[in-house]
């Protein structure tokens, strides 16, 4: 399977403990996108990269939030002293150009209990 | 204001019924426009670009009219397997948010037979 791979599928953890979520983009696609769906809404948009770079984070991305992707292939999102509200799908995407569609992972979906 | 705005339904139609979703948009640094599908519970797929020219794939056609900021998605012939959320998607056109998508709410289609 070539496509957008993220792990854990699921995460279920207590409020206050930190989560780290992965992200492996097709292979040939430098640019690579966060997003956060909440139930009846449509996704978010959280940070992007292009190659290793960071070019944007939404307001959305508050200081417990760090997104990086060291070598340009995989991306890591992390969340420190998770919240209740933090409570969301974590959606991965990837493009082989900025005007391109994009193509998505199957999500993390968080649960903070 | 919402930067996209759709009518989140539920549009409940009989199989072989054509259905009719509309989507407007506020952001004008939005240059294009995609239809994507969502299962319960799955990731957000590409359906289609939308084009001003309008475009067609077999039973679907999407429109857009850069004038009114308004997009359409026309599925003929509904199928069971049609049932799904429809989310109306702007792609940003430049500056650093370049590539960055917008989504609306989605649309909930359920086709019965």
């Amino acid at each position: 399977d070539t496509g957008v791979s993220q792990n854990p599928r699921h995460k279920i953890t207590k409020r206050g403990q930190n989560v780290t979520f992965r992200c492996d983009p097709i292979s040939e696609h430098n640019r690579l996108y966060w997003y956060r769906q909440t139930l009846g809404q449509g996704p978010e948009f959280l940070t992007y990269f292009q190659n290793e770079a960071q070019l944007e984070k939404s307001r959305l991305l508050s200081d417990r939030f760090s997104a990086e992707r060291p070598k340009g292939s995989f991306s890591t999102l992390e969340i420190q002293r998770t919240e209740q509200g933090d409570s969301a799908m974590y959606l991965c995407a990837s493009s082989s150009d900025a005007n391109q569609p994009q193509h998505f992972g199957d999500g993390t979906r968080l649960s903070i209990l | 204001r919402k930067e996209v705005e759709q009518d989140p339904g539920p549009f409940n139609v009989p199989e072989g019924a054509t259905v009719a979703f509309n989507c407007t948009y506020s952001n004008s640094a939005s240059q294009s426009f995609f239809w994507y599908r969502q299962d319960c519970r799955k990731e957000p797929k590409l359906l289609m670009s939308v084009y001003s020219s309008g475009n067609e794939d077999g039973r679907f056609t999407a429109q857009l009219n850069r004038a009114s900021q308004y997009i359409s998605l026309l599925i003929r012939d509904s199928k069971l397997s049609d049932s799904a959320t429809y989310l109306c998607v702007g792609l940003n056109a430049g500056g650093t948010s370049y590539g960055k998508l917008t989504f609306g709410q989605g649309t909930i289609l359920t086709v019965h037979p």
